[in-house]
């Protein structure tokens, strides 16, 4: 069965780093998202992204935090200057079509700001 | 603002048993009602509702969505070890990022 990828699974950095988090969502999807859970939160939106433009975010998605899909399959989340807010599980995903909101996840990186 | 609330928070029950899961939601420009299954890992898609008073199966699990009470259930009948995980519900919201606000999950134990 089809499924979206992502890389690192664990990504431990220091306050201030910059990170990218890499995602492959399923080849003949064209919505793209970023959701995060914060350890014993709720999944919060991010982001979505259709042709090659955000299409929606949220207040978290402030200036800090950019997508891009340099490629034709992957889709990254780059946080610039982590601050330890941002420690959380950080969720890719894709759906085909936005008619339907079902979207297929993957299996999340986890992001640890020390 | 929008909100999903579900209950309850957790439950312990034995294989066998029957569970329902509840889902409460406040969706600006609501489309659909989903519920995914969350082990150690990515959440998976079991259900997506628009309509109500139509139950969707799968197997053992079962859900329905009523829209004038805001509200949907999950049913997992004859409960396996293997159903042991968090229970996310979403409501889908029908606008260009086609975002899901979800809940804060059930998470189910079930014992043998």
């Amino acid at each position: 069965e089809p499924e979206v990828t992502q890389t690192p699974s664990h990504q431990v950095t220091q306050m201030g780093q910059e990170v990218i988090l890499r995602c492959v969502p399923i080849s003949n999807h064209l919505y793209f998202y970023w959701y995060r859970q914060i350890l014993g939160q709720k999944v919060e939106f991010l982001v979505s992204f259709y042709n090659n433009e955000i299409s929606e975010k949220s207040e978290i998605f402030d200036d800090q935090f950019s997508v891009e899909r340099p490629d034709g399959s992957n889709f990254t989340l780059k946080i610039r200057s982590t601050k330890l807010e941002d420690s959380a599980m950080y969720f890719c995903a894709s759906s085909s079509f936005s008619g339907a909101n079902v979207l297929t996840f993957g299996a999340g990186s986890r992001l640890t700001v020390l | 603002e929008d909100k999903v609330v579900q209950s309850p928070l957790s439950l312990v029950v034995h294989e066998g048993d029957t569970v329902t899961l509840n889902c409460s939601y406040e969706v600006t420009n609501f489309r659909s009602l989903l519920w995914y299954k969350q082990e150690k890992k990515a959440p998976t898609f079991l259900f997506m509702l628009t309509s109500s008073g139509i139950e969707k199966k799968s197997g053992r699990l079962s859900s329905i969505l009523d829209k004038k009470e805001l509200f949907s259930i999950l049913n997992i009948t004859a409960t396996q070890t293997g159903d042991s995980a968090i229970y996310l519900c979403a409501g889908g919201a029908n606008n260009a990022g086609n975002m899901l606000t979800f809940g804060g999950g059930t998470r189910l134990m079930v014992k043998p």
